[in-house]
């Protein structure tokens, strides 16, 4: 089956510390990955759509300058929480469309989760 | 943009009776509709979806049904076991695109 890796699974830093988490379809060709944040007992909120080769789309909201992402490649997705302070602790989840095959419509796959821990 | 109501937030069941989710939806254009079961600290997992060219659809004990007039979507958990406590989410899309995630239903199965 599909397969979605998220790297690092946690993460503690330091407040005005970069972090960076990488998601990566692991079986598959994903042309589209999405990020979501999760805060503790609450819903997935999505933060973008990242597209191989383009710029993010991000939601409203979302500040560009402080999550950027990067997907340069079928199978890598990168987000980087830059200069991170205490709210941005949460949990995030990556997913990856797969590319559809024999007509078949396409499907998302989410990753396991990284949570972060800004002191 | 889309919008996703869910209900209730919580739920209590005792084991082997039913649990029904119910979720509403904004945008029109929504053709994909999931359902997720998280765990604490876990990805979400797919447990069932439903297409908008389909009105109903079954899995085991588990079943959604679509109405696609009034945009409303329920999740139907029958014979409930311990192992079905958990969140349940519901979403929505157009052609698989991003998703938007209801605010979550907390299912406790009592013994």
């Amino acid at each position: 089956g599909a397969v979605v890796s998220q790297h690092p699974s946690w993460v503690i830093c330091k407040s005005g510390t970069s972090v960076k988490i990488e998601c990566r379809s692991l079986d598959f060709q994903a042309t589209t990955m999405f990020w979501y944040r999760q805060f503790p007992k609450q819903s997935l909120m999505l933060m973008a759509t990242s597209n191989e080769g383009s710029k993010a789309t991000y939601e409203q909201g979302v500040e560009k300058d402080k999550f950027l992402i990067n997907h340069a490649s079928l199978t890598l997705s990168t987000l980087t929480v830059t200069s991170a302070h205490p709210e941005d602790s949460s949990f995030y989840i990556c997913s990856a469309r797969s590319i559809g095959r024999m007509g078949l419509m396409d499907t998302q796959y989410f990753g396991p989760g990284t949570r972060l821990t800004v002191l | 943009g889309e919008n996703v109501e869910q209900h209730p937030s919580t739920l209590s069941v005792q084991e082997g009776d039913s649990a029904v989710i119910k979720c509403t939806y904004s945008d029109s254009a929504s053709n994909y509709f999931p359902w997720y079961k998280q765990e604490l600290g876990k990805r979400p997992q797919l447990i069932i979806d439903i297409r908008s060219n389909v009105g109903e659809k079954k899995d085991q004990r588990i079943a959604v049904t679509l109405n696609k007039t009034a945009k409303h979507f329920s999740l139907h958990i029958t014979e409930t076991q311990p192992e079905d406590s958990a969140v349940y989410f519901c979403a929505a899309s157009i052609w698989d695109d991003k998703i938007i995630f209801g605010k979550g239903t907390r299912l406790h199965i009592l013994p």
